[in-house]
């Protein structure tokens, strides 16, 4: 089964831009993968933040986007706020109705 | 508004099946667009897809728990529901049941709140 790969953790400064990764070990993530990313805080459910690589869910702010950098999937945040501390997770289509969620990365804003 | 409510025992005794249910309201089960989908997350660790449901009785399920998996409808209570057989401890999580998208852009748009299921004699 692929593995999707996730930064465990991450930090950036108030105001700043932060870009968090999505890889496949085995391959390329491609916008045949469908990247969508969710958004946790600890204690909730996962929110939709993008989905199909670079559309952002309905009241997500534009500060976030996604797009495709490389051979992975990225979630940029720019203007880093306090409140945007959380988890975040991608999730890949991996073909024939399956999907496969990264491990998640913990971002601090500090 | 799109709504999923989790239900089931909080508890599960070893080697026993876990069962689970989700409530729809805001939206018809039957609708062919979506598919329906539970996945679990183990405490302090990531969301694992187990599986999920569409239309006419189709599913798919995570090759990892395939052989321990069903997920079933009943579309008269817009519910659906999931077994998981011969769980261990390896099997307490957070449980979650979310509407997903059967075509492109194939992602999931709602999620229930969520509820915990411990597998412990």
């Amino acid at each position: 089964q692929a593995v999707v790969t996730q930064e465990p953790s991450f930090s950036v400064s108030p105001g700043g831009t932060v870009t968090l990764t999505c890889g496949l070990s085995s391959g390329t993530v491609s916008t045949r993968h469908y990247p969508s990313w969710y958004r946790q805080i600890p204690g909730q459910a996962p929110r939709t933040l993008i989905y199909s690589t670079n559309t952002r869910s309905s009241g997500v702010p534009d500060r976030f986007s996604g797009s495709i950098l490389g051979n992975k999937a990225a979630l940029t945040i720019t203007g880093a706020q306090a409140d945007d501390e959380s988890d975040y997770y991608c999730m890949l289509y991996m073909g024939s109705g399956l999907w496969v969620f990264g491990g998640g990365t913990k971002l601090t804003v500090l | 508004q799109v709504q999923l409510q989790e239900a089931g025992p909080g508890l599960v005794k070893p080697s026993q099946t876990l069962s689970l249910t989700c409530t729809v309201s805001g939206g018809s089960i039957s609708s062919g667009s979506f598919c329906w989908s539970w996945i679990r997350q183990p405490a302090g660790k990531g969301l694992e897809w187990i599986g999920r449901f569409y239309t006419s009785g189709n599913t798919t399920y995570n090759p990892s728990l395939k052989s321990r998996v069903t997920i079933s409808v009943d579309t008269s209570k817009n519910q659906f529901s999931l077994k998981l057989s011969s769980v261990t401890a390896a099997d307490t999580a957070v449980y979650y049941c979310a509407r997903c998208m059967l075509y492109r852009p194939y992602y999931f748009d709602y999620w229930g709140q969520g509820t915990l299921v411990t597998v412990s004699s």
